[in-house]
């Protein structure tokens, strides 16, 4: 049991290139997400998935776009990067109450070890 | 909107207690959670409470929530070095989205 992972852990891009972080869950959960982490801001959100075959907006979504490929896969694309995308990402996945009902779950998150992305 | 607020930082002695703070809006949240990244990692969930109680105990850690103030606490008791890190204050739970706080980083010295 991996739980959250993602690739790659350190990629540096140049202004304009594009990119895919990938994120994968093994724990059967419905809801996947994509934050962003920057010193003194705290995690913002980017997107999320509530189940798969759904994808929403969160706080900071653009410049990226996002793909629930299948119920363990959810990636996250820059087409363009620039260098305000310069951050750590997280992914990460949780149970939620749309199948499983309320008490059987705490509805904790589980986060990847987070891809550090320089752009320049 | 719901907005999660903590002071950013915290330092304590070694062996001491520690007590970090965070407010919150949303009083719909069916859990509220303390989350702890140590350096160069993702978040763990350290323990949660749920929106009924108002204290949880867990070995070093105790939780104490005032629902009416929308206050949550967490005291570490004989703090280590190996505590220093970043403690993030959630609320969510179901299908909400959780909205985290900002991190409070500890600085534990010897």
């Amino acid at each position: 049991n991996a739980g959250v992972t993602q690739t790659p852990k350190f990629q540096v891009l140049k202004t304009g290139q594009s990119m895919t972080l990938q994120c994968a869950q093994d724990m059967n959960h419905n809801s996947m997400y994509w934050y962003r982490q920057d010193p003194g801001m705290g995690l913002r959100l980017i997107y999320y998935s509530a189940s798969e075959g759904t994808t929403d907006k969160g706080e900071v979504p653009n410049g990226y776009n996002v793909s629930r490929l299948n119920k363990r896969e959810f990636s996250l694309r820059l087409e363009s990067a620039a260098p305000s995308q310069t951050s750590v990402y997280f992914c990460a996945s949780s149970e939620s109450d749309l199948l499983s009902p309320v008490g059987t779950s705490t509805y904790e998150q589980y986060f990847g070890p987070g891809t550090r992305l320089t752009v320049t | 909107g719901e907005d999660v607020e903590q002071s950013l930082f915290l330092s304590v002695r070694e062996g001491d207690s520690s007590v970090i703070n965070c407010t919150y809006t949303d009083s719909s949240s069916t859990y509220l959670y303390w989350y702890k990244q140590e350096p160069g990692a993702g978040l763990q969930l350290l323990t949660y409470i749920f929106s009924n109680m108002d204290m949880k105990q867990d070995q070093r850690l105790t939780v104490l929530l005032n629902k009416k103030d929308k206050h949550l606490s967490l005291r570490i008791a004989d703090t280590q070095t190996g505590d220093s890190a970043i403690y993030f204050c959630a609320e969510g739970g179901g299908s909400y989205i959780p909205t985290f706080g900002r991190g409070t980083s500890l600085i534990v010295h010897p």
